[in-house]
């Protein structure tokens, strides 16, 4: 049981450039969410999905997209990054009762 | 929206002191739940409390969830340097995603 799992875990992007952060989980949750983490904000919700082909918007959506193509798979879009994207980027799945999340390892995305 | 704060910010503290970190919410919360970051790592989940008034220990950790379910707390007694790191809070309002506190950051000086 690997958990959740996050790749890659560490970029570097310019302004402008577009790519995507992977999340897979294999304890079969519905539940799965997107953070950010920068200093002295804690953690921010991005996107969540409830299950396959649902996905809504949570605090801060604006410059990314995300998909829910599979139970397992919950990708991470920036579609044109801006400096202000840099971050520490969590994916994390939720169980059922007592509904706790689990967290990946993080990605550390830097855009100059 | 749904607001979570969490104070202090920072604490530091010397080993065999207690540590105390508050959570207020500024809506009532279905439940909350709290969560261990150490430095470099990810949020781990530590507890969920459900019910007003509840009480919850883990070894030297009490939680504690107020009894208009709108506040917690963490206590921790006797710290310890292994009791590094961030702990969070994270309140939920029915199916409402969690809301995550911005954490209280706590050193241990040996």
């Amino acid at each position: 049981n690997a958990g959740v799992t996050q790749t890659p875990k560490f970029q570097v992007l310019k302004t402008g450039q577009s790519m995507t952060l992977q999340c897979a989980q294999d304890m079969n949750h519905e539940y799965m969410s997107w953070y950010r983490q920068d200093p002295g904000m804690g953690l921010r919700l991005i996107h969540y999905s409830v299950g396959a082909g649902i996905t809504d918007q949570g605090e801060v959506p604006n410059g990314y997209n995300v998909s829910r193509s599979t139970t397992e798979d919950f990708p991470l879009r920036l579609l044109s990054a801006a400096p202000s994207q840099t971050s520490v980027y969590f994916c994390a799945s939720r169980g059922t009762a007592p509904y706790e999340q689990y967290f990946g390892p993080g990605t550390r995305l830097t855009v100059t | 929206g749904q607001q979570v704060m969490q104070i202090p910010q920072y604490q530091h503290v010397q080993e065999g002191e207690d540590f105390t970190t508050y959570c207020n919410s500024s809506t009532t919360l279905s439940n909350i739940q709290w969560y261990k970051q150490r430095p470099g790592g990810h949020p781990v989940f530590l507890i969920q409390l459900v019910k007003s008034g509840e009480v919850k220990k883990q070894k030297r950790l009490t939680f504690q969830f107020g009894e208009a379910k709108k506040n917690s707390s963490l206590h921790i007694t006797a710290t310890q340097t292994t009791d590094v790191g961030t702990y969070f809070c994270a309140g939920r309002r029915g199916n409402t995603p969690l809301v995550f506190g911005k954490g209280t950051r706590l050193s241990v000086i040996a």
